[in-house]
């Protein structure tokens, strides 16, 4: 079935560090993906989406490009910020609009 | 623009009883659906309205989980009775439309502890 799977947490970085957040997708149609954040003791909230193959999405510095090729959806920001830290979902949706979420990655930025 | 509203935002419950939980979703929204998130895992989907009408209750569980949305606006999730594992926080998000790459918007979710 359709599915979303995310590397492992926590991630731990220094301020300023490179981040990379793997997300992969199983699907039988053609999705649109979404990156969700969750900052401590808040509710979900859109990061960025793609809704086609080589789109690329991009919100407060953070950037993820949809490969077709390789069902990815990698997270990445060039310069990661204290306020950074928090739980991030990739997830897929179908022609209904539904969500699929994969289980969460946390990140904690250290100044 | 507000937000999804959601209430309560906490409750505890002892098992075998019943809780409802309520939401109102962005003013123009069609498109209403609630989610569990068991604590460790991303969000899932029990069921979704489209107006009043549902699209999509394939993973509620009906013998004891009971949605509704009467008038095409609010809506209303009940447990009857509840379970131990039923324990999560209960999110509910709406979007303008349906379909793939339609954004849906997260209200602050509803966290129940069953004891």
């Amino acid at each position: 079935g359709d599915s979303v799977t995310q590397m492992e947490g926590p991630v731990t970085l220094s301020e300023e560090a490179f981040l990379t957040i793997n997300c992969t997708y199983t699907a039988t149609g053609y999705p649109s993906l979404f990156w969700y954040v969750q900052y401590p003791g808040e509710g979900l909230q859109l990061l960025l989406k793609a809704t086609k193959a080589d789109d690329k999405g991009s919100n407060k510095g953070f950037e993820a490009t949809y490969r077709k090729e390789t069902t990815s959806f990698h997270l990445e920001k060039g310069s990661v910020q204290v306020s950074d830290s928090a739980v991030y979902f990739c997830a897929l949706s179908l022609n209904t609009g539904k969500l699929i979420f994969g289980q969460g990655t946390t990140l904690q930025v250290k100044p | 623009e507000a937000g999804v509203a959601q209430s309560p935002r906490y409750k505890i419950i002892e098992k075998r009883q019943s809780v409802a939980f309520w939401c109102n979703p962005i003013s123009g929204h069609a498109t209403l659906y609630w989610y569990q998130q068991i604590l460790g895992q991303g969000p899932k989907l029990l069921i979704q309205f489209q107006n009043n009408g549902v699209v999509d209750d394939s993973q509620l569980p009906k013998d004891r989980f009971s949605a509704e949305r009467l008038k095409g606006v609010d809506s209303t999730l009940k447990i009857q009775p509840a379970k131990l594992e039923d324990s999560a926080v209960y999110l509910c998000a709406s979007s303008l439309g349906q379909g793939a790459r339609e954004t849906q918007y997260f209200g602050p979710g509803t966290r129940l502890l069953v004891l």
